[in-house]
């Protein structure tokens, strides 16, 4: 099993541009998580879905963020228009069955400039 | 309001020595525990958990201790290696929500 896939590893971009982060879930996990990491506010869950139904998106900072799970093998963070201040490493997770353990992808770093 | 507290920001121990990284927490509906090993441009790995029916447990050089009286978690590492060197997270989660709560992180540093 490859794991969490995420794409791009590193994306840099233009303020106001749109941009998609990607997400291959391990197959059979049912729950996805996404993530963002900053040092200020460190590790902020965004959203969570189950089987490919967002459960709570209530940390997704604003209308700008949205987030699609079309099937259970692939998810999407888009950021539109990207701003300065979305700067971060945004990792995706899935959830084993037990205990509640993460299994986290590599991140995708963001700079938006 | 943060339900998970990891209070120390960084740790340097000696290699070989114990490393002891501490994690509080405030709701009392956590039943269960994990701590997370994060290398630099890397997603976090699970390292080990612990069910509040447990006061301890136990993995290879890695035990969590829980005192649910005091509302406080540890990782103990023994021996500590320089591959030990890493961010390490506390996280909880309550009853059937998936969903974890994360402390801040503390950034542990194993001097040769």
């Amino acid at each position: 099993d490859a794991g969490v896939i995420q794409s791009p590893r590193h994306e840099v971009t233009e303020m106001g541009q749109e941009v998609t982060l990607r997400c291959k879930p391990i197959s059979g996990h049912n729950s996805l998580f996404w993530y963002r990491q900053t040092m200020m506010r460190g590790l902020e869950l965004l959203i969570y879905f189950n089987n490919n139904v967002p459960i709570d998106d209530s940390g997704m900072p604003e209308d700008r963020f949205s987030a699609k799970m079309p099937n259970a093998s692939f998810s999407t963070l888009k950021i539109q228009p990207s701003e300065p201040r979305d700067s971060a490493v945004y990792f995706c997770a899935t959830l084993s069955g037990t205990y509640n353990e993460q299994f986290f992808g590599p991140g995708t770093r963001l700079t938006v400039l | 309001d943060q339900q998970v507290k990891q209070n120390s920001p960084s740790l340097s121990v000696q290699e070989g020595r114990i490393s002891i990284l501490n994690c509080d927490y405030t709701n009392s509906m956590f039943d269960y525990f994990l701590w997370y090993k994060k290398y630099p441009a890397e997603g976090p790995t699970f390292l080990i958990s612990i069910s509040s029916i447990k006061d301890k447990n136990e993995d290879g050089r890695f035990t969590v201790f829980l005192n649910k009286s005091a509302k406080h978690l540890s990782l103990h590492i023994v021996p500590s290696q320089p591959g030990d060197s890493a961010v390490y997270f506390c996280a909880a989660s309550a009853g059937s929500n998936y969903q974890l709560i994360w402390g801040a992180g503390t950034k542990l540093i194993i001097k040769p």
